[in-house]
């Protein structure tokens, strides 16, 4: 079974700086997405950021991007100028690409703080 | 429009009580999921459908069961409630390998 670890259970960060968020994940499969997902205050949650584990190329979205080391088996998540909206509850998640489970597996998430 | 929708939102109970949330997408989608998020904010997997046809049960007891009456719905109704079922349950949606997009949740609390 697939897991997937976030070791930061809170995070910091200044407004305007730039934060790094941890997961790694466990799979024996070769074929397989990574996600990041954020969860405000609202509760909603909010796809970030996506990549494909075929593509070698690491996923940008603005001011969000990851670091897939595919071997390591690492998939962090880098905020570029935080702001304050950012401020949330950050999830990275697995989902397998074979076969019809097309569950996501969580991570237990990073409580991430951004101080004006 | 919203895309992933639920009724309630919020649902206060009391134990023993039968008690069910819908849920609708309006995405066109073939699959739909229920997940549990525990007060620890852990989310995880309950039920998937695709098509109407039950892909995945995560061993949940027996007493959660779904519906889906058709691609567009997906209910999920619980019997005898109990306390550790206090939970925030979401529904959500998509094309077999595209983007879950996910409903507001429902925040269901046992007294």
């Amino acid at each position: 079974a697939q897991t997937v670890t976030q070791s930061q259970p809170e995070m910091s960060v200044q407004e305007a700086e730039t934060v790094t968020l941890s997961c790694t994940y466990d799979t024996s499969e070769s074929d397989y997405y990574l996600f990041w997902y954020k969860q405000p205050p609202s509760r909603q949650m909010i796809l970030v950021i996506r990549q494909e584990a075929y593509k070698q190329q690491n996923a940008t979205e603005n001011r969000f991007s990851v670091n897939f080391q595919k071997a390591a088996k690492s998939f962090s998540l880098k905020i570029s100028d935080s702001q304050l909206g950012d401020a949330a509850m950050y999830f990275c998640a697995y989902r397998s690409a074979r076969g019809s489970n097309y569950k996501l597996t969580f991570g237990k998430g990073t409580l991430l703080t951004v101080n004006p | 429009d919203t895309a992933v929708s639920q009724t309630p939102k919020y649902l206060v109970t009391q134990m023993g009580n039968d008690k069910s949330i819908k849920c609708e997408q309006n995405l066109g989608h073939d699959t739909m999921y229920w997940y549990k998020q525990d007060s620890k904010k852990f989310l995880k997997i309950m039920f998937s459908y695709n098509n109407k046809e039950l892909i995945i049960n995560e061993t949940v007891p027996n007493r959660f069961s779904p519906k889906s009456p058709d691609k567009a719905h997906l209910n999920l109704h619980i019997n005898s409630l109990e306390l550790g079922d206090s939970a925030v349950y979401f529904c959500a949606s998509s094309q077999v390998l595209g983007e879950q997009f996910f409903g507001p949740g429902t925040r269901l609390t046992v007294l």
